[in-house]
Parts: C-alpha cells; structure tokens; sequence
C-alpha cells in the first residue's frame, strides 16, 4: 500500500470556480503535512503546511482529518494561474525530513 | 527562487554506466536530501545527509549512494545504470535536521538508453 495516494485527475474546471482535492495517508503515527504545486517540468513548491485546526491563506484552505487519515485542499475562485499539478506529502514518524509524496492531482483551468 | 542548483540541468546516459549529480544546497542549511521522480508520479525519497553523514534511506539499492561535502554541497552517485533510473532527480534542503521546509532545486533530468 502507498504511504499516500491521491487522485491523478486531471480535474478541468472554469476559471472562477471551487475546486478541493483530498489525499489519503497510510501513517497514523505521520506528523506533519503539507501541499506542494508543481508546474510542468519545474521543481515542486511548497504551497502551504497543513495543521489540525486547518489554514487557510487566500484562496487556499487546507484541512487535516487524523481519525479519517486524510487531507485536504480547497481552492476558491480558481484562476489560469492555478493549473498545475499538486502534491500532497506527509513526513516520516520520526524523520521529519523524509518526504513522502502522493502522485499527485493535476489541477486544468480554462478560461 | 530557492537558492538550491543542481548540475547537470540534463544527462543522457547508457545502461551499465555511472552517473554523478550535484547539489549546492541554500547557504546555511546543513540537511539535503534526493528524490527521483519518474514521469507522472510524485518524487520518491532516496536518502538524506546532516552534517555530511546520510540520515535516513528510502527504498533504493546500494547502487544509488551519495555524499555530502563540509560547504554543505552534495552528490548523488548512481552505479550500474538501469533503463528504469530515467527520471528527474531532484534534491531539497533545509535549514535543520527538524526544519520542516524543504528547498527543492530545479533537478537533473535523466535519461538512460
């Protein structure tokens, strides 16, 4: 089983409109959680971390569910801009530092 | 931009040989890490260095082994070239052991024929 798996899309969507992807992890004992976005052949970027009480920094929420084991981002009024693929990772119980990455969900936003 | 380079930004390689990828991480931060990342999944975890000793391993054989340097630079060394080792690899790093912010270069494209 993958220590995180997602939905690859792609999800295709109108510019303006609400989009929210989830993410499943296998680690319950996993501590930390974030959401990176990767353009087309270009590194990733960390987008925003991932708390229990849930964040949110513009148009971007994203909430975290222990007891489900998932997590989730909501992205409003989405513009051209946001098309891109987005990663979900969550890091080791006790290594911090080691990333595990979803396949990640290819987010397309048309005019 | 993050501040992390790698070099070479492409290498094509044939099966059987050995390849050398380098990183210069973000002045000041002590940790990297190496990830390879096959076409339309996400980026896997080969192994980490602290303070130029590895600090934990992913799922990659012995093959696949690294350095760190004292600037804190480092090196991805991949023996053996298998067809399947096509792929962006991509080095991250941070501040601290602890620091949950990784920095990703722009990675080195892999091919191997």
């Amino acid at each position: 089983r993958k220590e995180v798996e997602q939905d690859p899309g792609p999800f295709n969507v109108p510019e303006g409109a609400t989009v929210a992807f989830n993410c499943t992890y296998s680690n319950s004992a996993s501590q930390s959680f974030f959401w990176y976005r990767q353009d087309c052949r270009k590194e990733p970027k960390l987008l925003m971390s991932v708390y229990s009480s849930g964040n949110e920094d513009g148009r971007f929420t994203a909430q975290l569910n222990r007891a489900s084991q998932y997590i989730s981002l909501l992205i409003r009024d989405s513009k051209l801009s946001d098309s891109a693929t987005y990663l979900c990772v969550v890091t080791g119980e006790y290594n911090f530092n080691k990333f595990y990455f979803g396949s990640g969900t290819k987010l397309n936003v048309k005019p | 931009e993050t501040g992390v380079t790698q070099s070479p930004t492409h290498l094509i390689k044939t099966r059987g040989q050995q390849v050398t990828l380098r990183c210069s991480s973000q002045s000041g931060h002590n940790t990297v890490s190496w990830y390879q990342q096959a076409l339309g999944q996400g980026p896997q975890f080969i192994f980490q260095y602290y303070r130029e000793e590895e600090n934990g391993r992913g799922n990659f054989p012995p093959r696949f082994s690294g350095l760190q340097f004292p600037n804190y630079s480092s090196e991805l060394n991949v023996n053996a070239l298998e067809l399947d080792d096509s792929a962006l690899y991509l080095c991250a790093s941070s501040l601290e052991e602890g620091d949950e912010t990784q920095y990703f270069g722009p990675g080195t494209r892999l091919t191997v024929l």
